[in-house]
């Protein structure tokens, strides 16, 4: 099992509608959730971090947390062709000695006009 | 602005031939990572500093190997790049005196090996 899965993708989505990404993690220690947003040939970014359970909000962003069920996700409202990217999970490692991150292996977004 | 700067963009090596990636940051942070990426795959931690305390991935092959002379610069060193070396590389930076150590990622280094 890995330690940090999504679904791969391709995931599309018509301009305008939500756009719904999930993960699921194994380490139940885990405190600190990530979503990170990757276009093609570029470096990720850092779109949302959530740490309690429920909802975080971030303008057309939210984050949604449900460490019983060891899920995170994010979905994305009012989808603009924009956020057509790779979407990254990543979630900390704990008892590590410092600040490490496994990420998943991306689900792929597509957004139609 | 506060950032993370990596230099080159763009690298072509030759089989066998060292390359140094190197990674700057402004934002004082006290970790610094490497990872490595390929095509559709998720980043892959090489090694990361805490202030000077150098800590490697078990899976790290000894081909890797990196530097921190001061808290703004890293670098990365290949000794004998192979043609599975080739990968985006990519430097992030942390501090642990931020609750969360969310970590920030510079542009990356395209490293090409003929």
């Amino acid at each position: 099992q890995k330690e940090v899965e999504q679904n791969s993708g391709p995931l599309s989505v018509p301009e305008g509608a939500i756009a719904s990404l999930n993960c699921t993690y194994s380490d139940r220690g885990s405190q600190s959730f990530f979503w990170y947003r990757q276009y093609s040939g570029k470096s990720p970014e850092l779109i949302m971090f959530i740490y309690s359970n429920g909802d975080k909000e971030d303008g057309r962003f939210t984050a949604q947390l449900n460490k019983a069920s060891q899920y995170v996700s994010l979905l994305i409202r009012d989808s603009q062709p924009s956020d057509s990217a790779t979407y990254l999970c990543a979630v900390n490692r704990p008892y590590s000695s410092a600040s490490k991150i496994i990420f998943g292996s991306g689900t792929r977004l597509s957004i139609r006009p | 602005d506060a950032m993370v700067i990596q230099n080159p963009r763009y690298q072509v090596t030759q089989f066998g031939k060292p390359v140094t990636l190197s990674c700057s940051q402004t934002l004082n942070h006290n970790v610094m990572y490497w990872y490595q990426q390929k095509s559709s795959q998720a980043p892959k931690l090489l090694f990361h500093y805490y202030d000077k305390d150098f800590n490697n991935e078990a899976d790290t092959p000894d081909n890797f190997q990196s530097r921190r002379p001061n808290t703004s610069f890293c670098f990365l060193d290949i000794r004998s790049p192979g043609l599975g070396d080739a990968a985006m590389y990519l430097c992030a930076t942390s501090s642990r005196d931020r609750l969360y150590n969310e970590q920030f990622f510079g542009p990356g280094t395209r490293l090409t090996v003929l």
